[in-house]
């Protein structure tokens, strides 16, 4: 089976810098990915970890340990319009190769 | 490069009553998603097309759910009857196909069963 998990909802401050992290266990592990979703809107991809390590992009950063089953996203210099849910999802390539998703985190940036 | 298009955006029905939902994918993309996100959850993939075959439907509730890719490209989602319980966001998603591709959401669909 699958079981993905990330805290339910996070608060941080303009500016400051934010960890979400995200635990799993699968029957298989083909890539881990984050999502963005603001409210009422589609998840917009973020990053994509496959290998152990630190994967950044801008302000944003995802890290992976595979025999840890563990990732966190890294968001720096916080903006208000960082306020979203942040979904973590594995690609298990038993079966399908399917996304498996959390529950998202609820991240709300306050002035 | 135009993104994955969904229509309507909100619907609300009564429950028993019937629904379609159409998904058009990014152009040239073979592997297209539906899933189906509960207010508060993550998404939760009810079927996977490549091309126009079925790759996985494992988690379709094909007693009232159904949905089609015939010609590879657009895909429709149907529910008959609907129930209180289908009330959720029914997202599509597409992606080019192949062992680490990234999917791409649409806006998604808002459905409303009362």
């Amino acid at each position: 089976g699958q079981n993905i998990d990330q805290p339910t909802e996070m608060t941080a401050t303009e500016g400051a810098i934010v960890q979400i992290n995200c635990t799993y266990q699968t029957s298989g592990f083909n890539g881990l990915f984050w999502y963005q979703q603001h409210a009422g809107e589609a998840p917009t991809f973020l990053s994509y970890n496959v290998l152990d390590g630190l994967e950044e992009k801008g302000r944003f950063s995802s890290f992976l340990s595979r025999s840890k089953g563990y990732s966190y996203l890294l968001l720096k210099e916080l903006q208000m319009k960082d306020s979203a849910s942040y979904l973590c999802a594995v690609r298990d390539p038993t079966g399908a190769n399917n996304l498996f998703f959390g529950t998202g985190t609820r991240l709300t940036v306050i002035p | 490069e135009a993104g994955v298009a969904q229509s309507p955006r909100y619907k609300i029905i009564e429950k028993r009553q019937s629904v379609a939902f159409w998904c058009n994918p990014i152009s040239g993309h073979a592997t297209l998603y539906w899933y189906q996100q509960i207010l508060g959850q993550g998404p939760k993939l009810l079927i996977q097309f490549q091309n126009n075959g079925v790759v996985d439907d494992s988690q379709l509730p094909k007693d009232r759910f159904s949905a089609e890719r015939l010609k590879g490209v657009d895909s429709t989602l149907k529910i008959q009857p609907a129930k209180l319980e289908d009330s959720a966001v029914y997202l599509c998603a597409s992606s080019l196909g192949g062992n680490a591709d990234t999917q791409y959401f649409g806006p998604g669909t808002r459905l409303t069963v009362l």
